[in-house]
């Protein structure tokens, strides 16, 4: 079974400039997260989808943060503009729904200069 | 608020056991798991408590108590690959998952 796919793997932007996430959850799942981990920190999570409708975007930075799940299936997340603080991991996670254990992607190491 | 504590970091000895606590103050209470995270790797899953108990997998075992908002993963026969942050977290009554911040293990030969 293939597991949860991201890319790109690494990036690497100047503050102010935007950037863009992908994620490709297990097929089947209907439940998408995308988490921000800060090295030393537990994830901390941006946005949940349930199929293709948005179940939690509290904690998403919405004046520079979007994300996006065409279709209940993929899923992209964006940031625009950068700031130094958004250098972090972006981790994307799936599972079968809610209440079922989380898959992780390899995640997504963004270093704003 | 919404808190989960582990210790930051433990060092044990290559073929020891070690006890990793978590405890945990939440808006109600759904399950709790542990996840395993290698530097610079996404988190794979370890075990996943609901009820009251030890479960024991392989060199791995996970005990839940629901009365005292606490866990511990149990790891016996330590080997270096072990070394990794080890990372509890609590579903809540909105079946939301809180993250505690990871406990990074040591493993010294």
């Amino acid at each position: 079974e293939a597991g949860v796919a991201q890319s790109p793997r690494y990036k690497i932007i100047e503050k102010r400039q935007s950037v863009a996430f992908w994620c490709n959850p297990i097929s089947g799942h209907a439940t998408l997260y995308w988490y921000q981990q800060i090295l030393g920190q537990g994830p901390k999570l941006l946005i949940q989808f349930q199929n293709n409708g948005v179940v939690d975007d509290s904690q998403l930075p919405k004046d520079r943060f979007s994300a996006e799940r065409l279709k209940g299936v993929d899923s992209t997340l964006k940031i625009q503009p950068a700031k130094l603080e958004d250098s972090a991991v972006y981790l994307c996670a799936s599972s079968v729904s809610p209440n079922e254990k989380l898959f992780f992607g390899s995640g997504t190491q963004l270093s704003v200069l | 608020g919404q808190n989960i504590d582990q210790p930051t970091e433990m060092t044990a000895t290559e073929g020891a056991i070690v006890q990793i606590n978590c405890t945990y103050q939440t808006s109600g209470f759904n399950g709790l798991f542990w996840y395993q995270q290698h530097a610079g790797e996404a988190p794979t899953f370890l075990s996943y408590n609901v009820l009251d108990g030890l479960e024991e997998k392989g060199r791995f075992s996970s005990f839940l108590s629901r009365s005292k908002g606490y866990s511990y993963l149990l790891l016996k026969e330590l080997q270096m690959k072990d070394s990794a942050s080890y990372l509890c977290a609590v579903k809540d009554s909105n079946y939301q998952l809180i993250w505690g911040a990871g406990t990074k293990l040591i493993i010294k030969p």
